[in-house]
């Protein structure tokens, strides 16, 4: 299967940290991303990952990959309410000639001042 | 600073009605897709066009039909609609097809089909 996984909802205050988690399926993904979706508006990239890494951090962006267990996750310190929106995690691979991308269900994301 | 417009925002159609969904990027990327985004689904690729001149069936392609007009603008045909179509559908486009490059999304359209 190719399916990846999200849970679909996450509430934290204004200021913790937010930690949201991805699992994929299929091991030969090359690339793995992170979107960020807000009311009404279109998918914008965050971050994005490329499958040998372990770790990379961008700013209040941390992105932690366990490659073994096939997990993902996207950390958000002092996180604030410009922040709410949903988290898409995707996975991409060469697949016939096309970057086959596949994204999760996504995540909701909800700050509570 | 246009980046990925799309047109309509929203659409209603009834079940049998005709209808294309317009695409335009004003970044010279050779690369444009049509995705659809339902519940509890992420988004799955329609169609995608790796450069002007080609397109490619995507994941569920069923019930579309595409045209890469020009480099710049890459439009969605729904012939005959069906409800299985609601659906809110975004166009992207990027440089070319290499995955560590950004794919910008327009705001997509949202269907309903009655």
């Amino acid at each position: 299967g190719e399916d990846v996984e999200q849970s679909l909802f996450l509430s934290v205050r204004e200021g913790d940290s937010s930690v949201i988690n991805c699992t994929y399926t299929d091991s030969s993904s090359t690339y793995l991303y992170w979107y960020k979706q807000e009311p009404g508006a279109g998918l914008q990239l965050l971050t994005y990952i490329f499958s040998n890494m372990d770790m990379k951090q961008d700013q209040r962006l941390t992105v932690l990959l366990n490659k073994k267990d096939k997990h993902l996750s996207l950390r958000i310190a002092d996180t604030q309410t410009g922040d709410s929106a949903i988290y898409f995690c995707a996975e991409s691979k060469n697949s016939g000639g096309y970057q086959k991308v596949t994204f999760g269900t996504g995540t909701k994301l909800q700050v509570i001042p | 600073n246009a980046g990925v417009t799309q047109t309509p925002k929203f659409q209603v159609l009834k079940t049998g009605q005709s209808m294309t969904l317009q695409c335009a990027q004003d970044m010279n990327h050779n690369s444009m897709y049509w995705y659809r985004q339902d519940p509890g689904m992420g988004l799955r690729l329609i169609y995608y066009s790796a450069s002007e001149g080609t397109t490619d069936k995507g994941e569920v392609p069923n019930g579309y039909n595409v045209s890469r007009l020009n480099k710049r603008e890459f439009s969605l045909r729904l012939e005959s609609a069906a409800p299985s179509q609601t659906s809110v559908y975004f166009c992207a486009s990027r440089p070319n097809r290499a995955e560590n490059t950004e794919a910008f999304f327009g705001q997509g359209t949202r269907l309903t089909v009655v």
